[in-house]
């Protein structure tokens, strides 16, 4: 079966750079959330989307936005990087958001490390 | 952690002991999640138990849920080298938007 698909895998900045990460979410899901999870954290919720409008946002700085384009994929950007942003990023996707009781599907995750 | 605490951080046991891990979390909830995270890895999805319900299972695996003392526990039987990661668990709150909220996790590590 399809799942959660996240590009690039790994990716190296230099600080005051931009990063974009991708995320394909499995078909047919209507919902993408956005977490970042530092070295030995728990995933903090970013933001979410559904039905390609912004649904909820967490602890995403200014420097970062996102957006859900037509065909359901998500980037996340993150502009002037600094060296805390390094973490690995997941995306996860829903189906049937609207129900609230639907688990999420992660994606490996991009691990973005900042020099 | 956004949410709650996770007890024990981090938990040692043999091959075929059972293990319990236990979740506390702050808001109201429409149900609470569980799932698995090996190291480096994106998380997997192991059981969902809604908040009108107090105890759940699967396979190896049974959840509780206590909504007044707003905890739940995750109890993995028989266990297995395999079992080896990172456990956390995960609420969906009541905000109007979709946002799931995940614990601080339990380390848990099966010896062979």
């Amino acid at each position: 079966a399809a799942g959660v698909i996240q590009s690039p895998r790994h990716l190296i900045k230099e600080k005051r750079e931009t990063a974009t990460l991708k995320c394909y979410p499995i078909p047919r899901h209507d919902t993408v959330y956005w977490y970042q999870q530092g070295p030995g954290q728990d995933p903090q919720f970013l933001i979410s989307f559904y039905e390609k409008m912004q649904s909820d946002k967490g602890s995403i700085p200014d420097r970062f936005s996102a957006q859900q384009f037509s065909d359901y994929h998500s980037e996340l950007n993150m502009s002037s990087l600094e060296l805390g942003d390094s973490a690995l990023y997941f995306c996860a996707s829903s189906l049937d958001g609207a129900k609230a009781n639907s688990p999420l599907h992660f994606g490996n995750g991009t691990r973005l490390t900042v020099t | 952690s956004q949410q709650g605490e996770e007890d024990p951080q981090a938990l040692s046991i043999q091959e075929g002991e059972n293990a319990t891990m236990n979740c506390s979390y702050k808001t109201s909830i429409n149900n609470l999640q569980w799932y698995r995270q090996n190291s480096g890895r994106g998380l997997v999805h192991l059981i969902l138990i809604r908040s009108n319900e107090r105890e759940k299972h699967s396979g190896r695996l049974r959840v509780t849920l206590d909504t007044s003392k707003k905890s739940s526990s995750l109890l993995i039987t028989a266990s297995r080298a395999a079992d080896t990661a990172s456990y956390f668990c995960a609420t969906d709150a009541h905000t109007g938007g979709f946002k799931t909220i995940f614990g601080a996790g339990t380390r848990l590590f099966v010896k062979a």
